[in-house]
């Protein structure tokens, strides 16, 4: 497509639930990525993909957060028995490659709102 | 955890007015960026600096980078309401992690 897509927009859910939220990278980005960002604040770094797999989920909050990538084109971000304090917007952004260390501009989606009450 | 900070947090200029924010970072980067954030919206990348490079313009933005004392600034000239918006500093270093500050909030005044 011609940007970044993320599905769903808005989710509330309760608290226990599990949740999964979609991107879809523009067409021919191999580097997708994945952000969270509390009110007023930047946005925090979750995990990267180079292609299929995940090349760094230093950032992933603690085992309840999952994402994947099987055909290395659209991820989804999984969160298992979400708690209040996930509540948050989910930014996914990607870039043609993450080898790109002098250029790498990064295209953002507009992310989805996940409320959990 | 974020590499940069921005200061100010929060800035309020009457339209024309030029407004200018700085970040600090920590550690060694390859190329540092600037992005602007409409409310409710995505991020939109507005302009990159590499290390070796010490000012770049954009149309209405000037930013520049002194790797020295770990800082940059954007400058928008002329500013319209159109640039009420948040505006984050990233930075890149090796490990391709592209690393956000907390943003200053710009507030342009008609």
């Amino acid at each position: 497509g011609a940007g970044v897509s993320q599905t769903p927009s808005n989710k509330v859910t309760e608290k226990g639930k599990y949740v999964e939220l979609r991107c879809d990278p523009i067409s021919g980005h191999t580097a997708l990525y994945w952000y969270r960002q509390s009110l007023g604040q930047g946005p925090e770094f979750l995990i990267y993909f180079q292609g299929t797999g995940a090349a760094d989920d230093s950032g992933l909050p603690n085992d309840r957060f999952f994402a994947v990538r099987p055909e290395g084109s659209v991820s989804t971000l999984k969160i298992q028995r979400t708690e209040r304090g996930d509540s948050a917007v989910y930014l996914c952004a990607s870039s043609l490659s993450i080898q790109t260390v002098n250029t790498g501009e990064l295209f953002f989606g507009e992310g989805s709102r996940l409320t959990v009450l | 955890s974020q590499q940069g900070e921005e200061d100010p947090q929060a800035l309020s200029i009457q339209e024309g007015e030029n407004a200018t924010m700085n970040c600090s970072y920590k550690t060694s980067i390859n190329n540092l960026q600037w992005y602007r954030q409409n409310s409710g919206r995505g991020l939109v990348h507005l302009i990159l600096i590499r290390s070796n490079e010490r000012e770049k313009h954009s149309g209405r933005l000037r930013v520049t980078l002194d790797t020295s004392k770990k800082s940059s600034s954007l400058l928008i000239t002329a500013s319209r309401a159109a640039d009420t918006a948040s505006y984050f500093c990233a930075t890149r270093s090796n490990d391709y992690k592209l690393s956000f500050g907390a943003g200053t909030t710009v507030t342009v005044r008609a």
